[in-house]
């Protein structure tokens, strides 16, 4: 079964520029999930896809951040000016259903530096 | 208040050693709980779910107390491969919330 394919693996842009990242999840898995992984802390949850709607983005920096999942496949996650703080990893990661009883699957992440 | 806390350690252990991690989380209504490994630079892998009846798997045993809304893991005879950052998660609110982690340093 292949796995959560992201990228790019390395971004580095300057604070203002934009930024995008995509994902394709695992084939058949309809949540899809966009996590921010700050160095020394755990992922937090930036935004939940069921199929191609919004579950949950009570979390997602809207006035910079924006994501999209057109067709209920691949999803990408834009960020619309950089600042400093948004320096992380963001991982992408799929299940197979909401409540993720099975695990979560990540993928790599994309790891981004903005200077 | 963190939904999940966790001690951040890093626990420096010498092969062979026990181990034991804690966390705790603030919501009661949490409804299902799991530990995720995730090595350096890599991203977190499902290692094993928790339950209240206690789970064993290997040299792994993981344990849930609700009443103290309190889980554990306990690594037994640990060898160099188990080095990595172990996350409490719990399911809530529709959605996997991540304690910090706890970094584990296995030394020979």
């Amino acid at each position: 079964e292949a796995g959560v394919a992201q990228s790019p693996r390395y971004k580095i842009i300057e604070k203002r520029q934009s930024v995008a990242f995509w994902c394709n999840p695992i084939s058949g898995h309809a949540t899809l999930y966009w996590y921010q992984q700050i160095l020394g802390q755990g992922p937090k949850l930036l935004i939940q896809f069921q199929n191609n709607g919004v579950v949950d983005d009570s979390q997602l920096p809207k006035d910079r951040f924006s994501a999209e999942r057109l067709k209920g496949v691949d999803s990408t996650l834009k960020i619309q000016p950089a600042k400093l703080e948004d320096s992380a990893v963001y991982l992408c990661a799929s299940s197979l259903e909401r409540r993720g009883l099975g695990g979560y699957t990540f993928g790599s992440g994309t790891r981004l530096t903005v200077v | 208040r963190k939904e999940v806390e966790q001690d951040p350690g890093p626990f420096n252990v010498p092969e062979g050693a026990t181990v034991a991690f804690n966390c705790t989380y603030s919501n009661s209504a949490s409804q299902s709980f799991f530990w995720y490994r995730q090595d350096c630079r890599k991203e977190p892998k499902l290692l094993m779910s928790v339950y209240s009846s206690g789970n064993e798997d290997g040299r792994f045993t993981a344990q849930l107390n609700r009443a103290s809304q309190y889980i554990s893991l306990l690594i037994r005879d640990s060898k160099l491969s188990d080095s990595a950052t172990y996350l409490c998660v719990v399911f809530n609110t529709g959605k996997l919330i991540f304690g910090q982690g706890t970094t584990l340093q296995v030394k020979p």
